[in-house]
């Protein structure tokens, strides 16, 4: 079946450490982006992708880095400048140009600090 | 810039009866898309339905409908024949026509208690 995966499910950082959330994709999408949904909030923009090779920053880009290197994977890296990285992040695709379809979200990854 | 505003931190509806969640928007473009998302307690966010600002007719999708006022900039979903399943949190999202950037806007969601 086609989706988005994205790993792990939880994950826990230390004080000063990056730690990189894993997105793939197998449904041919153009288009990636990542989102942070913090408690009694929507989601909000971290990163997007229209290609490979190419990425913009979204509204809340500061603390975040990526790559897309290839089509089918947008790794989100979560650094030590990112103060308040605790919130459930959310991996999503869609057809670049074909803005009537929807975006697919993947399960989400769960950070926590230690 | 694009806003959603969901102004219905919660709602609450009985088993087999409607309820209505409101979304309102702000943008200066007149071609745009409008999208619900459903979020139920596993976290994953499910597309409920979806509007394109350019057709007059209200989507419809099952037990889901929208009533979609382009002049006020609202864009309210419908749920009848309300069903446990149904509870969730429910995201109104704003998606540009065209342009370099798709991305969505979300709104800060409704939380939907369906109870017996």
């Amino acid at each position: 079946d086609g989706g988005i995966t994205q790993s792990p499910k939880y994950l826990f950082r230390k004080e000063g450490q990056n730690v990189t959330l894993s997105c793939e994709q197998n449904l041919n999408h153009d288009a990636m982006y990542w989102y942070r949904q913090d408690p009694g909030q929507g989601l909000r923009l971290i990163y997007y992708s229209q290609i490979v090779n190419d990425f913009q920053k979204g509204d809340i880009a500061e603390g975040y880095s990526v790559s897309r290197e290839k089509k089918e994977s947008f790794p989100l890296t979560v650094t030590s400048a990112q103060k308040n990285p605790t919130a459930f992040y959310l991996c999503a695709s869609s057809w670049a140009e074909r803005f009537n379809q929807p975006q697919h979200f993947g399960d989400g990854t769960r950070l926590s600090i230690l | 810039a694009q806003t959603v505003t969901q102004s219905q931190p919660e709602m609450s509806v009985q088993e087999a009866e409607t309820v209505t969640l409101s979304c309102t928007y702000d943008t200066s473009e007149s071609d745009y898309y409008l999208f619900w998302y459903k979020q139920p307690p596993s976290r994953q966010m499910i597309l409920v339905i979806r509007q394109e600002a350019y057709k007059q007719q209200n989507a419809t999708e099952n037990r889901f409908s929208v009533n979609f006022q382009k002049a006020a900039k609202s864009f309210s979903l419908k749920i009848s024949d309300s069903q446990l399943g149904d509870a969730a949190m429910y995201f109104c999202a704003y998606r540009r026509y065209t342009g370099t950037a798709s991305k969505l806007t979300f709104g800060t969601g409704t939380r939907l208690q369906v109870t017996l």
